[in-house]
């Protein structure tokens, strides 16, 4: 498709169990990033791919939290052990890269409920 | 570390009255800035971006202008419609687009008929 695609668009799981989060990025764009969105609060930063580049993983809150991006185009976030607080929009975004001058382009998110 | 601090919403305002937003950054270097909207159901979009001290970016009638002497990037708008209620974030993206963005909390604008 022509945007960002995100899948599900609606996870609900039990605490403690593992869930996987998928983004197809817009072909061709070389800077994948991760955002997580909670209630009421703004955008959280979480990790940012960029080429073959070694991830900026700065943003992930514990361990339990992990990315991977294979082939330079589909990323995967993965959550361990599920936890109530991490119920929230975990949104992903794409960009050209390096001298994009920062535009972004969101996908629809994956809202997660951690029950 | 960078930051950016938004006025908290709601923001209700009736149509066609003048909207503004406040957003101020602390940041090194010379970022650019951006504003992006998020409508009900939708994925974040860019509204307007500002790259440079004093310049101004614009987009279907809202305006923001880069003042580095006071750190600000204020959204206006002259006129609201009710098709402008939406979510609107202030970002900043520094190191010359080698990190991630730098969102603001977002500010909810409801605009009423």
């Amino acid at each position: 498709g022509a945007g960002v695609s995100q899948s599900p668009s609606n996870k609900v799981t039990e605490k403690g169990k593992d869930v996987e989060l998928r983004c197809d990025p817009i072909s061709g764009h070389t800077a994948l990033y991760w955002y997580r969105q909670s209630l009421g609060q703004g955008l959280e930063f979480l990790i940012y791919f960029q080429g073959n580049s070694a991830p900026d993983k700065s943003g992930l809150p514990s361990d339990r939290f992990s990315a991977e991006r294979t082939g330079g185009s589909v990323s995967t976030l993965t959550i361990q052990r599920t936890q109530q607080e991490d119920s929230a929009v975990y949104l992903c975004a794409s960009s050209p890269g390096v001298g994009s001058n920062g535009e972004l382009f969101f996908g629809e998110g994956s809202r997660l409920t951690v029950l | 570390g960078d930051s950016v601090t938004q006025m908290e919403g709601p923001v209700t305002l009736s149509e066609e009255a003048f909207l503004t937003i406040n957003c101020t950054y602390t940041a090194t270097g010379y970022p650019s800035l951006f504003w992006y909207v998020q409508y009900p159901g939708e994925g974040l979009q860019l509204l307007l971006k500002a790259t440079k001290a004093d310049d101004k970016g614009s987009n279907k009638g809202f305006e923001a202008t880069y003042r580095k002497e006071t750190t600000s990037f204020h959204l206006e708008k002259g006129s609201v419609q009710v098709s402008d209620s939406a979510v609107y974030f202030c970002a900043l993206s520094d190191q010359g687009g080698r990190r991630a963005l730098t969102f603001g909390s977002g500010t909810r604008l409801q605009v009423q008929p």
